[in-house]
C-alpha cells in the first residue's frame, strides 16, 4: 500500500517569504507527527496531531510556525516571514497508534535563501 | 547532555564484520526504537523494542531497560548496511532522537 507522501520534495524560498509545507499520512493512521532535521543532527520534535487536534505543539520554535489537519488526514505546516535558520529537511511521520511505530515520509528539504 | 546519546559517531568497517552501536538515554520510555537513514533522507524503522531482544534477519536489537541502554548490532556487514542509524526513544507522544551513527561499510 501507499506510504506516508509529503510534497514538494524540494523548496527553495527567499527570506521572508511563507511557505506550506504538505504531508499524506498513511490511509487509517489517526496519529501524524512533524519533525525538523538540520544536516548532521537528528530529527527534532514539531508538533503531534491525534485526529484532527493538536495534541502536542511543544516543538513549535516559535509563533511563525504553524500546522493544521482539518479532515484528520492531510496535514499542513505552514512557515511565515522564514528565516535562512529555518532551512532543513522536514519530515512528516504517521502512526496507527500514538505510541505506536512510526512511518516516516521521504521528507522536504526547504532551503531560504 | 542529550537526553538520547549514541555512539559511536562514526563508524567504518570491512565487509563480513560484526558490527555495535550503542545508544543510552537519560528520560522515561515507552519503547525504543531503531531506524535507519539513507543518503537522500528516507527513514525506514528497523526495530521498536520495549524489553529484551529482537531479531531480523542480520539485525538483532537489545536493550537494558534498567541500565538505559540499547544495542544494534550488525553481523556478517555488507556495503548496502552503509547509512546513518539513529536511535529514538518515545517518550509520552513523541520520539527523541540521537544524532545518528554513521556507518560505512567498505568490500
Amino acid at each position: 500500500g501507499a506510504g506516508v507522501s509529503q510534497t514538494p520534495s524540494n523548496k527553495v524560498t527567499e527570506k521572508g517569504k511563507y511557505v506550506e509545507l504538505r504531508c499524506d499520512p498513511i490511509s487509517g493512521h489517526t496519529a501524524l507527527y512533524w519533525y525538523r532535521q538540520s544536516l548532521g543532527q537528528g530529527p527534532e520534535f514539531l508538533i503531534y496531531f491525534q485526529g484532527t487536534g493538536a495534541a502536542d505543539d511543544s516543538g513549535l520554535p516559535n509563533d511563525r510556525f504553524f500546522a493544521v489537519r482539518p479532515e484528520g488526514s492531510v496535514s499542513t505546516l505552514k512557515i511565515q516571514r522564514t528565516e535562512r535558520g529555518d532551512s532543513a529537511v522536514y519530515l512528516c511521520a504517521s502512526s496507527s497508534l500514538s505510541v505506536g511505530e512510526q512511518f516516516f515520509g521521504p521528507g522536504t528539504r526547504l532551503t531560504v535563501l | 547532555k542529550n537526553e538520547v546519546e549514541q555512539s559511536p559517531q562514526n563508524l567504518t568497517a570491512q565487509e563480513g564484520e560484526f558490527i555495535t552501536i550503542n545508544c543510552s538515554y537519560s528520560v522515561g520510555i515507552s519503547a525504543l526504537h531503531w531506524l535507519q537513514q539513507h543518503p537522500g533522507g528516507g527513514i525506514v524503522s528497523l526495530f521498536m523494542l520495549s524489553s529484551g531482544k529482537k531479531k531480523h534477519g542480520r539485525l538483532i536489537a537489545t536493550i537494558n531497560i534498567q541500565e538505559k541502554h540499547s544495542s544494534l548490532h550488525i553481523t556478517a556487514s555488507h556495503p548496502r548496511d552503509s547509512a546513518v542509524y539513529i536511535c529514538a526513544v518515545g517518550n509520552t507522544d513523541k520520539l527523541i532522537f540521537g544524532t545518528g551513527t554513521r556507518l560505512q561499510v567498505f568490500p
